[in-house]
């Protein structure tokens, strides 16, 4: 069964465009994370919800929306999509916020 | 905020051949995470190690927290050790910050 699990895997839209990616984890986990992977590889966290409380947001748009149902799941909304917008995305889960993180396959999005 | 540095940037070795990843950062952690991203982009957690050492099979890692820095090594290189492997620190409960990562690509 897998872990952390990321939908859909790959991505393409125009610009302006509304989109969402899910993420979902099976390990029974309270925290997780979206992480934004550039094109030079370089990871940064985007947002971490805690018992589906926000605790992390970073400097990021507010076209970027993420909602956590419950303590399994968490997804991102991206509103009016740009071009740099562009990147890999991955969500990732722990048991507490210091604990090792497991990550997901990553959502390839490509802005057009 | 704090700082995080990894070397060499870029590694290349033939397979068999053993080498060591340094990581070091500019304040003191409570977290430290070594992992690895395969070819294929996947990211596979190795090492969650804020102190000591610990072992898994030919990886093994070290993080001397009062020197901030931290160590992998990778004994008896394969080709699929070939990827970025990256180090990330949190400090006071905030976020992981990662580093550049550093590319190794091991031939046969």
């Amino acid at each position: 069964d897998t872990a952390v699990s990321q939908t859909p895997k790959y991505l393409v839209t125009q610009m302006g465009n509304d989109k969402s990616i899910k993420c979902e984890q099976n390990l029974g986990h309270d925290t997780m994370y979206w992480y934004k992977q550039d094109s030079k590889k370089f990871l940064k966290i985007m947002f971490s919800y805690n018992n589906k409380e926000l605790i992390i947001n970073e400097t990021v748009p507010n076209r970027f929306s993420p909602k956590s149902p419950d303590k399994a799941h968490l997804n991102l909304h991206i509103n009016s999509l740009e071009l740099g917008d562009s990147a890999v995305y991955f969500c990732a889960s722990s048991q507490g916020r210091l604990q090792e993180q497991y990550f997901g396959p990553g959502t390839r999005l490509t802005v057009t | 905020g704090i700082q995080v540095e990894q070397s060499p940037p870029d590694l290349i070795l033939q397979e068999g051949a053993n080498s060591t990843l340094r990581c070091n950062f500019s304040d003191s952690v409570n977290n430290l995470q070594w992992f690895h991203q395969n070819p294929w982009g996947q990211l596979i957690n190795l090492f969650y190690i804020p102190s000591g050492t610990k072992q898994n099979g030919r990886l093994s890692a070290t993080t001397v927290a009062t020197e901030r820095y931290s160590l992998l090594y990778i004994s008896s290189s394969q080709t699929t050790d070939s990827g970025v492997y990256f180090c990330a620190v949190e400090r006071g409960g905030t976020a992981l910050i990662f580093g550049k990562g550093t590319t190794l690509s091991v031939s046969s």
